[in-house]
């Protein structure tokens, strides 16, 4: 049974750029959770979803931020116009079910120049 | 509101030393607490956790973490380190088992 996976796992963008990074969930997972961790800092929860269903995006920017899960393929967390403070490693997370223990990505690590 | 706070962000020991890495927590509710660990430019990796039940849980490569209500605390400890424990660890906290609060992390390098 394959991990989760994310790709890319270095993505580097133009400032006024738009990021798309994608998050492929362990088999049998249904609850996708991000995360992003900024230089010298902790994660900080951005966004759970479930297959069609945005359930908390109490931490997503409200600007320029988007994430989806489709009923099928990966969850997709979009970034448009990208800025500097950008610039961190985006950890994807899955889970079963509902408050189950969540199993991390290798994460992304976005670049703006 | 939870929040999760480590007091150390670096612990520098020598191998074979015994290791406590701290953590404090505050919340208004009953909580999930869990260790996780990074090694450089990998994800996180689940280490330990606390749901219910037993104070005291353990790890299989020899980590524990008691927690303590009175305290609010979720201290990890390891009688002897390795020189592969060096990562960075992470403490977190959770309300419900779905969003995880994480406390800022702690650079633990074990030196021969």
């Amino acid at each position: 049974n394959a991990g989760v996976m994310q790709n890319p796992r270095h993505l580097v963008r133009r400032r006024g750029q738009e990021a798309r990074l994608r998050c492929s969930p362990m088999k049998g997972h249904s609850h996708v959770y991000w995360y992003r961790q900024l230089p010298e800092e902790g994660l900080k929860f951005m966004v759970y979803l479930q297959k069609e269903n945005i359930i908390d995006e109490s931490g997503m920017p409200k600007e320029r931020f988007s994430a989806e899960f489709p009923k099928e393929g990966p969850s997709i967390l979009r970034i448009q116009q990208v800025v500097r403070g950008d610039s961190a490693a985006y950890f994807c997370a899955s889970s079963p079910v509902d408050g189950g223990e969540q199993y991390f990505g290798p994460g992304t690590r976005l670049t703006v120049t | 509101a939870q929040s999760v706070t480590q007091l150390d962000s670096q612990v520098p020991v020598f191998e074979e030393a015994p290791v406590e890495l701290r953590c404090n927590y505050s919340s208004s509710v009953s909580v999930y607490l869990f260790w996780y660990v990074q090694y450089p430019n990998q994800g996180l990796q689940l280490l330990l956790k606390y749901l219910s039940g037993s104070t005291l849980v353990e790890s299989i490569n020899g980590f524990e973490a008691e927690f303590n209500k009175s305290q609010t605390s979720f201290h990890l400890r390891k009688p002897s380190v390795h020189i592969s424990d060096t990562a960075e660890y992470f403490c977190a906290v959770s309300e419900d088992g779905s969003r995880l609060t994480f406390g800022e992390g702690t650079q633990l390098t074990v030196n021969p």
